[in-house]
């Protein structure tokens, strides 16, 4: 069974930094695109990075410089290292999975349950 | 970037109804559309990929189409279980999703 599931959330002043871990089971993580969405409650989803197998990767313009997605293969692990974060990082964040071995189809067939980022004084 | 605009925002209705959501994106993206459920408190969950597949384990009521830039999923009898918020989501250009569709009950 593919399970996501997220940890390192938490509450963190303007200017600070935390760094989320995805930890994935059931399947070969190396084969595929991960992604980090996050979503502000009420609000729709908002795309934030991605990283294929050999770790090449892509970021939303609104974290570009600030946020930096990684993923440890060995362990099965995605991060997402945020620095600088301000109150407009504040949502649920999640790890998907691109359904697609090997390559990409660009949509998400398993997401984790999501860790709440709160930035505030 | 392409913006994903959904209509209606809410959606009022009955068990048993037919229910249809509009998704238009603000460029051609093909088929390269997919539809998702999502409800308090969870993950959103897969419907439909490339505008009209429907994803294994998902009930047949629903279904979708379209391309290009004006996309549908239609529920054909809506279920107790289906109250729940619906987005739609473009993947051609990185990835864009609508702003929700909140399908509640009347």
């Amino acid at each position: 069974e593919v399970q996501l599931a997220e940890s390192g959330g938490g509450l963190v002043q303007p200017g600070g930094s935390l760094r989320l871990s995805c930890v994935a089971s059931g399947f070969t993580f190396s084969d595929y695109w991960m992604h980090w969405v996050r979503q502000v409650p009420g609000e729709g989803p908002v795309w934030v990075s991605r990283i294929n197998g050999e770790g090449v990767t892509a970021y939303a313009d609104s974290v570009k410089g600030r946020f930096t997605i990684s993923r440890d293969n060995s362990k099965n692990t995605l991060f997402l290292q945020m620095n600088g974060l301000s109150a407009e990082d504040t949502a649920m964040y999640y790890c998907a999975r691109d359904p697609a071995a090997g390559h990409t189809n660009g949509y998400y067939d398993y997401w984790g349950q999501g860790i709440l980022v709160t930035v505030s004084s | 970037d392409v913006q994903m605009t959904q209509s209606p925002s809410t959606l009022s209705a009955s068990v048993g109804d037919r229910v249809t959501i509009t998704c238009r994106a603000s460029q051609n993206i093909n088929i390269w559309l997919a539809w998702y459920q999502q409800k308090p408190g969870k993950a959103p969950k897969i419907l439909i990929y490339e505008a009209s597949n429907l994803k294994s384990g998902v009930p047949s009521r629903f279904s979708g189409s379209g391309s290009g830039t004006e996309f549908t999923l239609t529920i054909s009898s809506l279920q107790p279980d289906d109250f729940a918020t619906y987005y739609c989501q473009q993947y051609v250009y990185d990835w864009t999703f609508g702003q929700g569709t909140r399908v509640e009950i009347k």
